[in-house]
């Protein structure tokens, strides 16, 4: 178990580019879920899935954010036409089942400045 | 409906004790608590389920008063590896879906 793994753990963009993050969870867990952070703040949910199914998504996210978890495997995140307020950790946690029982198991992040 | 941590930020010596709080205005499925240091990502702690148990974990514990909607996290003779920032996440009755985090309580332990 190598825990969860994110890619790459910083981006710097340009405003208006496209950037995609990529998350493997732990290999046993079918839910994957993205959270963003900014400093001082507590995790912010974007969206999660069960296996390969998109289960939510929050109301706050742009159409400019999309998530895949093909095959219930890894995930990415992608953001077109990135804006500076897009600045953020970006927090991927997976864990075994339902959040009411279980834990989530966090990776290290990607950090993404817009310039 | 983000729950609310309670104090912001302590300061502690070594030893000492402090109590985190977690309240929710929505009534609460469990509770989880967090733990994460300064670059790193937030490391899980311990999850309690609506019922009023008591959870422990080392010197570390907490509690859900479901009649409140509140948990307490309880440190108890803390240590430097204590100091972070501890956070709350909430699932509400009916939702097994994400969770819900507050803002967060920094803590700092002092020799």
């Amino acid at each position: 178990d190598t825990g969860v793994s994110q890619d790459p753990r910083h981006k710097i963009t340009k405003r208006g580019q496209n950037v995609t993050f990529r998350c493997d969870p732990i290999s046993e867990h079918n839910r994957l879920y993205w959270y963003r952070q900014t400093l001082g703040q507590g995790p912010e949910f974007l969206t999660y899935f069960q296996n390969e199914a998109q289960l939510e998504k929050s109301r706050l996210l742009s159409d400019r954010f999309s998530a895949e978890r093909p095959k219930g495997s890894f995930s990415t995140l992608e953001i077109q036409r990135t804006e500076q307020g897009d600045s953020a950790m970006y927090l991927c946690a997976s864990s075994l089942e339902s959040t009411v029982y279980y834990g989530y198991t966090f990776g290290s992040g990607t950090r993404l400045t817009v310039v | 409906q983000q729950p609310v941590q309670s104090p912001q930020a302590v300061i502690l010596r070594e030893g000492e004790d402090a109590v985190i709080n977690c309240s929710s205005s929505k009534a609460l499925y469990s509770v989880h608590w967090y733990r994460q240091k300064h670059g790193e990502a937030p490391v899980f702690l311990m999850i309690l389920l609506k019922g009023g148990e008591q959870k422990g974990h080392d010197k570390i514990s907490a509690s859900f008063n479901e009649k409140k909607q509140q948990s307490s996290l309880y440190l108890t003779a803390s240590q430097l590896s204590y100091s972070g920032t501890y956070f709350c996440g909430t699932v509400h009755g009916g939702s097994q879906g994400n969770l819900i985090f507050g803002k967060g309580t920094k803590l700092s332990v002092k020799p």
